[in-house]
């Protein structure tokens, strides 16, 4: 079974500036997806990026960019610039690579405040 | 991606009542998952819904409080049944895609 771990609970950080949002996890796939998803206060879960494992090059979304280090099974978040909108639970997920049924394995979560 | 619409948005329920929760999807999807976030919490899995079979729950979830239909590729519900206050928890469906999971917007569900 795989697990996923969120070690900062909260963070904060100030507009325009840049934050990071720790991940780590534990599996004995190979092949896996990455994900971190956005959760503001409107419930709804938003892709903000994804890894997959075989790609050595980390993933960047605009002001999103992910440090991936398969060996140490780390996946962490930066984010550049910060932005109000910002402000949201962030969570980050696993998924086994395979067919469509695979499920997503969550961390515990960051709630991240953008302050003005 | 696909685009999920599910409904209610949020309810208050009475405990000893059940509720049914609704997902309709605007393509057709092999699986659709359910998931609960207790309150401050992450998402729980609480079952896959394959169409045409019996749903596949995860440990601590039984059908017989949970039960979950679906009736074709692009909708399924889910529902809460006997509520105590300890089911007061957003509730979303979610689907897979080549880039992630989509999810529906979520049901606040809060039971007194």
């Amino acid at each position: 079974a795989q697990t996923v771990t969120q070690s900062q609970p909260e963070m904060s950080v100030q507009e325009a500036e840049t934050v990071t949002l720790s991940c780590t996890y534990d599996t004995s796939e190979n092949n896996y997806y990455l994900f971190w998803y956005k959760q503001p206060p409107s419930r709804q879960m938003i892709l903000v990026i994804r890894q997959e494992a075989y790609k050595q090059q980390n993933a960047t979304e605009n002001r999103f960019s992910v440090n991936f280090q398969k060996a140490a099974k780390s996946f962490s978040l930066k984010i550049s610039d910060s932005q109000l909108g910002d402000t949201a639970m962030y969570f980050c997920a696993f998924m086994k690579r395979g067919n469509a049924g695979n499920m997503l394995t969550f961390g515990g979560g960051t709630r991240l405040m953008v302050k003005p | 991606s696909a685009v999920i619409s599910q409904k209610p948005s949020r309810d208050i329920c009475q405990r000893g009542t059940s509720l049914t929760i609704q997902c309709q999807v605007d393509s057709q999807v092999t699986m659709m998952f359910w998931y609960r976030q207790q309150p401050g919490q992450s998402l729980t899995l609480i079952a896959t819904a394959n169409q045409g079979s019996e749903a596949t729950y995860e440990s601590g979830f039984v059908i017989d409080k949970f039960p979950i239909s679906r009736p074709n590729l692009t909708f399924s519900t889910l529902t809460v049944s006997n509520m105590s206050p300890e089911d007061s928890s957003i509730y979303l469906c979610s689907v897979s895609g080549y880039f992630g999971y989509t999810f529906g917007s979520g049901t606040r569900l809060t039971v007194v």
